[in-house]
């Protein structure tokens, strides 16, 4: 079983509209939770990276909350882009592994005109 | 652009086959990362490697290899295709100073197509 599930699979939204993408993890111990924004074909980049203290962290138009509790994290995007289409990622490491993170799946955002 | 070169972008080849990616950190980065990225797998963690010496396991086959050379660029082999082998190979590095707590930095992606 996957240890970080994401929701939803892919949504729709309209450009200039916000939307809000969900990441829950079962990852023990926790070192940190990571969002990676992917375009097709291409190499994930890394949006936002927060540890067990964070709970907000902001990347431009993206923002990312942390509940370490409840091992939830969300992924804000406010008024997007065309450029926002891609799959974003969410990836939690934990703290007894050396540089080894466990992905989720992936939320494939379309933003259309 | 992240600084990590991968080569080739793409590869054609045959079932039974063997290939070798190659992978060139950012300057200054000690740690590279190998992941498969599938259709219906998502990405997966195959290897780290940090100054040299292998750091990190994942769901690497047997049939697959990996090692880094002492100007820190990395080798991926893949021995005995297979069809399923067929995916996007990414490679990524980090300063590998803070272990965990990196940002990687992924290269562009090699495309293998196995026939």
């Amino acid at each position: 079983k996957n240890q970080v599930e994401q929701s939803p699979q892919s949504l729709i939204i309209l450009e200039g509209k916000n939307c809000t993408l969900q990441c829950n993890y079962t990852v023990s111990p926790f070192s940190n939770l990571r969002w990676y924004k992917q375009d097709t074909g291409r190499g994930p980049v890394s949006l936002t990276i927060m540890t067990f203290s964070e709970n907000t962290k902001s990347n431009g138009r993206y923002t990312a909350t942390l509940d370490a509790d409840t091992k939830q994290s969300s992924l804000h995007i406010t008024a997007s882009q065309l450029s926002d289409s891609a799959s974003y990622i969410c990836v939690v490491s934990a703290s007894d592994s050396w540089g080894k993170l466990q992905f989720g799946a992936g939320t494939q955002v379309v933003v259309t005109p | 652009d992240s600084g990590v070169t991968q080569t080739p972008k793409h590869l054609i080849t045959a079932t039974g086959q063997r290939v070798t990616l190659r992978c060139s950190p950012r300057s200054g980065d000690l740690s590279v990362y190998w992941y498969q990225q599938s259709l219906d797998q998502g990405l997966q963690f195959l290897i780290q490697y940090y100054n040299g010496e292998e750091r990190a396991k994942g769901n690497i086959l047997e049939r697959f290899s990996a090692q880094q050379f002492p100007d820190l660029h990395s080798e991926l082999n893949l021995s005995s295709l297979e069809l399923g082998d067929s995916a996007l190979y990414f490679c990524a590095s980090s300063p590998g100073k803070r272990g965990g707590q990196e940002t990687q930095y992924f290269g562009p992606g090699t495309r293998l197509l196995v026939l």
